[in-house]
Order: structure tokens, then sequence, then C-alpha cells
């Protein structure tokens, strides 16, 4: 069974300062791997995907991050962070099996500092 | 904006009632996707339909039901409510092959209140 595990409920940083949100995954496949964004009171919002090729992802709004097939780990990045960069932040995971959907992780609430 | 609708944007009701969110998926996005989210589960899969036909079951109770129409939107039929339906619904469609490299868009939620 596909499972995500976001270890930290909580990410402080203060702002211009580099910002990293953890994933980790467990498939059995290849997974396509997603982040994705929720601002208050709105839908979730697709940031960037995984999907073969370059280790390195770059997504929306400055936001990269890195696939690492033996830690089985998709951290998301940004190298200075920005007070509106807070939100809810979500990992996703995917196997290429007929009728296999997204799971999510639990979420990590990322708080920007001024 | 993602192109996805969803009404209503809050629902209230009683508990033992019956319910039904609506979604219109982006344009020319023939897959549908429900979910739940709630404090305690997080954000579930319940069901996906394409070009209307259920194509996988997640975790939805059998009090709960869908349906995509031939103008491609759904509805989420959900009856004999209980106290921990309370939740947001999401509705989310991706592009036409509806395969799993492809990302999902949101709507906006619905936000039921069973009381």
């Amino acid at each position: 069974a596909q499972s995500v595990a976001q270890p930290e409920d909580q990410v402080n940083v203060a702002e211009g300062n580099p910002l990293t949100v953890k994933c980790t995954y467990s498939v059995s496949g290849n997974p396509y791997l997603f982040w994705y964004v929720q601002y208050p009171n709105r839908g979730l919002q697709f940031l960037l995907k995984y999907i073969t090729g370059d280790n390195l992802v770059k997504g929306s709004y400055g936001f990269e991050a890195e696939f690492n097939k033996s830690q089985t780990s998709f951290h998301l990045k940004k190298p200075s962070a920005l007070v509106s960069d807070s939100a809810l932040y979500f990992c996703a995971v995917r196997v290429n099996n007929y009728g296999q959907n997204f799971v999510f992780g639990p979420g990590t609430r990322l708080s920007v500092l001024p | 904006d993602s192109g996805v609708t969803q009404t209503p944007k809050h629902l209230i009701t009683a508990t033992g009632q019956r319910v039904t969110l609506r979604c219109s998926p982006r344009s020319g996005d023939l897959s549908v996707y429900w979910y739940q989210q709630s404090l305690d589960q997080g954000l579930q899969f319940l069901i996906q339909y394409y070009n209307g036909e259920e194509r996988a079951k997640g975790n939805i109770l059998e009090r709960f039901s869908a349906q995509q129409f031939p103008d491609l939107h759904s509805e989420l039929n959900l009856s004999s409510l209980e106290l921990g339906d309370s939740a947001l619904y999401f509705c989310a469609s991706s592009s036409t092959s509806g395969g799993p490299y492809n990302e999902q868009f949101f709507g906006p939620g619905t936000r039921l209140t069973v009381l």
C-alpha cells in the first residue's frame, strides 16, 4: 500500500531564510510525487511534481523539490521564504497502477515570520 | 482560480438528512475526484469518475454515492448524515487521460456542517 509521511506538523522560518518541508513515501513501484499548497479557506493548489528524469524539480512561486530514491524522500524547498508562503503544504504520491489514486500526507503548516 | 467550481460553498443541515454537493470540472477535463478533509482524518480520497464511469473508489462510506453526468459535472450525495460527516468536501479534476502523472486541480470546496 502507498503511504506518505510528513514528519513535521509545523515548520517555522524567518522571512528571507531558506525553508524545507519534509516528505517521505512508501510505495511498491515507481512513484509519481506531488506537492500542493492550501491557503486558508481555499482548495489545494498544485506546486510541482516529479515524474521521471532530473531529481531536482522546479515549480510555482520559486519552490523546488528534490527526489531522493534511496531515502524515499521528496522534500520541498525554497531559497528565501516570504510571509505569503505561510500555508498548509501537502505531499502526495501516486503509482502507475490503474485505479490507484493520490495518497496525501497529513500536511505541514508553514509559518514564515516577518 | 483553478477552473473547478463547487456549489454550495457552505451547507448546514441536521443529522439524518441528505445533501447533494455539486462540482463542475475544468473545461475539457474528463476525470473528477472527490475528497473529504477533516481535522482528524486529513485529506481522504473518496471516489473518481472518468467520462461518466466510476474508475476508482477510496474510503467512501456506503451512505455516500456519486455520479458524473454527460455534461461531465459531478454530484456527491451524502445521506443519513452523522455529526462526524462534518468536513470540507473537495472536488478535483484532471486532464483527459486521467493518467497517474497528471496533477489534479481542486475546487474551493463545500463546507458541510451537520448539527
